[in-house]
């Protein structure tokens, strides 16, 4: 089993429409969590840190659930920018591990 | 400006000749790593550093070393390029291990291909 198990999508959405992904992690000791977006051949950005309190960044919101070990990412009102492959990223003792990532197409 | 400085951003070399790949960050961070990203594998780790001439493996640290002499540097040496090594590298530092809420800071990458 992946320590960190990502759905590679495609996900084919039309512009406006709601997505959201879902991230697994196997190891329980895991201290810190965000999203990555990374767009072709680039590197990798923080789109945002994930709290078990959830959080909210304009059009997009994060949650932890630490119980069931997964993290979730919502994105409302896609837009055409928002086409980019969305990783999930865990860290645990001393490494970041990454899911291979979900690939979000936006189309007009 | 804070950034990760990698170099070269492209390399076609022939297998068996060294090479280095060099990272440079200017924000003070204890915490640096290497990473090869490939198709359908995703970014895994090759080797980390938790501070200077701190330097542990990752996952895949074959046919890799590093060396961190200073805190800013953290190079990743080929001693000897195998075609397997073709890959897209990204070199990436933080704070500390546990990141901070800005996270992790990545260069821009390194494409390697090695014939």
């Amino acid at each position: 089993r992946k320590e960190v198990e990502q759905d590679p999508g495609p996900f084919n959405v039309p512009e406006g429409a709601t997505v959201a992904f879902n991230c697994t992690y196997s190891n329980s000791a895991s201290q810190s969590f965000f999203w990555y977006r990374q767009d072709c051949r680039k590197e990798p950005k923080l789109l945002m840190s994930v709290y078990s309190s959830g959080n909210e960044d304009g059009r997009f919101t994060a949650q932890l659930n630490r119980a069931s070990q997964y993290i979730s990412l919502l994105i409302r009102d896609s837009k055409l920018s928002d086409s980019a492959t969305y990783l999930c990223v865990v860290i645990a003792v001393n490494k970041l591990v990454f899911g291979a990532g979900t690939i979000l197409r936006v189309k007009s | 400006e804070a950034q990760v400085t990698q170099n070269p951003r492209y390399l076609i070399t022939v297998t068996g000749k060294k090479l280095t790949v060099t990272c440079s960050q200017n924000m003070n961070h204890e915490y640096m790593s290497w990473y090869r990203q490939d198709p359908g594998l995703g970014l895994r780790q090759i080797y980390y550093s938790m501070n200077v001439e701190v330097t542990d493996k990752g996952d895949v640290p074959e046919g890799y070393k590093v060396s961190r002499k200073e805190k800013r540097n953290f190079p990743l040496i080929l001693e000897s390029p195998s075609p397997n090594q073709t890959s897209l590298y990204f070199c990436a530092s933080s704070l500390t291990v546990r990141g901070t809420a800005d996270g992790y800071t990545f260069g821009s990458g390194t494409r390697l291909t090695v014939v």
